[in-house]
């Protein structure tokens, strides 16, 4: 069975950094690009970067570049997203989700307010 | 960007009903059209992939069509457990990009 399990979000003051994990399990990791997407209180789903295979190639939403880095450990069978100088609008459910779109873990919750 | 325009943004029906939801595309994204179904406090799950493939263990009541920037998702004969909200996603091209989100409520 595939599970992706985000964890590390919580209350954070605006400025502030986190460090969201999320484990897999029941597919090939190694293989598979992998992605964070966000999702705002009562708002869409707004995809947030990606990271391949070996970990070589990442891409972010211009909204989020230069803040946040996305990293893996295929060891760990483990995709991290580093979350720095956080603002109230990065306030959200982050979503850890495995190749294009296919698996979607259950979320972790971020929330920036002084 | 690829934009995604999304319609219609809320649908009202009954069960037993059946509905369409379309997503229009900026530009051509190909084949890397995805819908998906998501429930109150709950992640996102797919039902669609390349525009027209059915996910695993998702009703045959489901099915996307479509091609170069127009896409439809139609459920024929509404069930109590498909009122939810459903997006479209492009992954052609990064930023992928989602549609708005299309609400189905009970009638």
């Amino acid at each position: 069975e595939v599970q992706l399990v985000e964890s590390g979000g919580g209350f954070v003051q605006p400025g502030g950094s986190l460090r969201l994990s999320c484990a897999a399990s029941g597919f090939a990791f190694s293989s598979y690009w992998m992605q964070w997407v966000r999702q705002a209180p009562g708002k869409g789903l707004v995809w947030v970067s990606r990271i391949n295979s070996d970990g070589i190639i990442t891409n972010y939403a211009d909204s989020v570049k230069g803040r946040f880095t996305i990293s893996r450990d295929n060891a760990k069978n483990t995709v991290y997203l580093q979350v720095n100088s956080l603002r109230a609008e990065d306030t959200a459910v982050y979503y850890c989700v495995a190749g294009p779109f296919d698996f979607w873990g259950q979320g972790t919750k971020v929330t920036v307010s002084s | 960007d690829i934009q995604m325009t999304q319609s219609p943004s809320s649908l009202s029906a009954s069960v037993g009903d059946g509905v369409t939801i379309t997503c229009r595309a900026s530009q051509g994204i190909g084949s890397d059209l995805g819908w998906y179904q998501q429930k109150p406090g709950r992640a996102p799950e797919r039902l669609i992939y390349a525009v027209s493939s059915l996910q695993s263990g998702v009703p045959s009541r489901f099915s996307g069509s479509g091609s170069g920037t127009e896409f439809t998702l139609t459920i024929n004969s509404l069930q109590p457990e498909d009122f939810a909200t459903y997006y479209c996603l492009q992954h052609n091209n990064y930023p992928y990009t989602f549609g708005q989100g299309t609400k189905l409520e009970i009638k």
